[in-house]
């Protein structure tokens, strides 16, 4: 079975400024890793995913995402946000190599961009 | 090219009752997957269909069933509703190009939201 962590349930972050949004994940077999992200009202929309390969994963909408397999960690990050950023983000896991495709995801992060 | 679709989009139910909820999958899609999103939570995988047979199933009880039919759409049953099923229910679908790939995307749905009362 796998867990996954997001350690921060709310980032607040002015316009134009970094952000970092964290995931920690728990698996005893290889996994894949998302990050969706769901606006109000509406379902979740994949905003980039890691396979194989190189550990620095690059998706929509400027964000970008890196692999530490020792650290287990996934986190999503992006270089300067903007107003329409504001939702919540969801890490995801499922298993690599046993075609059981369903997704479990962590309890959410919550980012709000201030003007 | 219509993404996933589901309805209807807001329901209202109350305790003991029985629910169905509808999927139609993004256009070339063949295998669905049913979430439950609790309101302030991530989303918990209830079970997946392919092939119109159930190939994956989560921690739920059985009172939650479905079915997918030959057009790949499929259908959540939800038997003696209680008020913890309250949730928002989606639905994602993906291509399954063959028996071991795991690594298709899942396309979402924006949800049906159930309110037991």
């Amino acid at each position: 079975a796998q867990s996954v962590t997001q350690l921060d349930s709310q980032v607040p972050v002015f316009e134009e400024a970094p952000v970092e949004l964290r995931c920690n994940y728990s698996s005893s077999v290889s996994v894949y890793l998302f990050w969706y992200v769901q606006y109000p009202n509406q379902g979740l929309q994949l905003l980039l995913k890691y396979l194989s390969g190189s550990t620095l994963v690059k998706g929509i909408n400027g964000f970008e995402a890196e692999f530490n397999k020792s650290q287990t960690s996934f986190h999503l990050r992006k270089p300067s946000v903007h107003i329409s950023d504001t939702a919540e983000y969801f890490c995801a896991v499922s298993e690599a190599d046993t075609g059981r495709r369903a997704l479990t995801f962590g309890s959410g992060t919550r980012l709000q961009v201030q003007p | 090219d219509a993404g996933v679709t589901q309805s209807p989009t807001h329901l209202i139910k109350t305790r003991g009752q029985q629910v169905t909820l509808r999927c139609s999958p993004k256009s070339g899609h063949d295998t669905v997957s049913w979430y439950q999103q609790a309101l302030g939570q991530g989303p918990q995988f209830i079970f997946q269909y392919y092939e119109e047979e159930e190939r994956q199933r989560g921690n739920f009880p059985d009172r939650f069933s479905g079915h997918q039919f030959p057009n790949y759409s499929s259908e959540l049953n939800v038997n003696a509703l209680l008020l913890g099923d309250s949730a928002l229910y989606l639905c994602a679908s993906s291509l399954t190009a063959s028996p071991g790939d795991s690594n298709q995307p899942q396309h979402f749905g924006d949800g049906t939201r159930l309110s037991i009362l």
